[in-house]
């Protein structure tokens, strides 16, 4: 089954730096890839999705690059502010009826 | 704000005691889920329901027993819970399971502590 990897488990950035994160995934069959958002005690939001056929997606200051050949996909913000600071999964997804699973999670931190 | 509404937001229970949790979207979404997350840790699938029949059970005990009366409503009623069991309890929905690529719509969690 398909195993998803993320890094770094957390992550401390000055206010206004970029911050990266990365997962890998094991599944080539895996098509659907999105990015959520979890602030403490709440629930996950999706920020950014991507799809197989594309290789970067922007939303404002946040994008999303995806490597097939590498099975590997990046979440990148830029000019973070400390409400950016949350727990941010990745998660991988397959065709036909397949679950989600996610990665293990990092915690960002924005330092003003 | 979400679309997917989770009751009660907080819940009590003892170890005798019997509870649901209940959850309710109104996108018209096809397939929905509930997940459990620990502290620290990502949501974990429990119950996948599609066109209201359960379509994936991952090995959850069965002190845990869901329901799904119609296409928008899912419950999951609660029995003979452990310590352990306490959790955030998530429900999610999605257009359907099928088709990949659909997106999952989390509510805003059901925070179970069992003592």
């Amino acid at each position: 089954g398909e195993n998803v990897e993320q890094h770094p488990s957390t992550l401390s950035v000055q206010e206004g730096d970029s911050a990266v994160i990365k997962c890998t995934y094991s599944d080539s069959a895996s098509n659907y890839f999105p990015w959520y958002k979890q602030e403490l005690g709440k629930r996950p939001q999706l920020i950014i999705d991507i799809r197989s056929n594309v290789g970067e997606k922007k939303d404002q200051r946040i994008a999303v690059t995806l490597n097939k050949t590498a099975k590997h996909f990046s979440l990148h913000i830029t000019e973070t502010q400390p409400e950016d600071s949350a727990v941010y999964f990745c998660a991988a997804r397959a065709n036909y009826g397949q679950n989600f699973v996610f990665g293990p999670g990092t915690r960002l931190s924005v330092l003003p | 704000d979400t679309e997917v509404t989770q009751t009660p937001k907080h819940l009590v229970m003892g170890m005798t005691n019997k509870k649901s949790l209940k959850c309710e979207q109104h996108m018209g979404h096809r397939a929905m889920y509930w997940y459990k997350q620990k502290a620290k840790k990502p949501p974990e699938l429990m119950f996948v329901y599609s066109y209201e029949k359960l379509s994936i059970n991952e090995s959850v005990p069965s002190r845990f027993s869901p329901e799904c009366p119609n296409s928008s409503l899912l419950n999951l009623h609660l029995h003979a819970l452990q310590p352990e069991d306490s959790a955030l309890y998530l429900c999610a929905s999605s257009q359907e399971v099928r088709t990949g690529g659909n997106t999952i719509y989390f509510g805003e969690g059901s925070w179970l502590t069992v003592v």
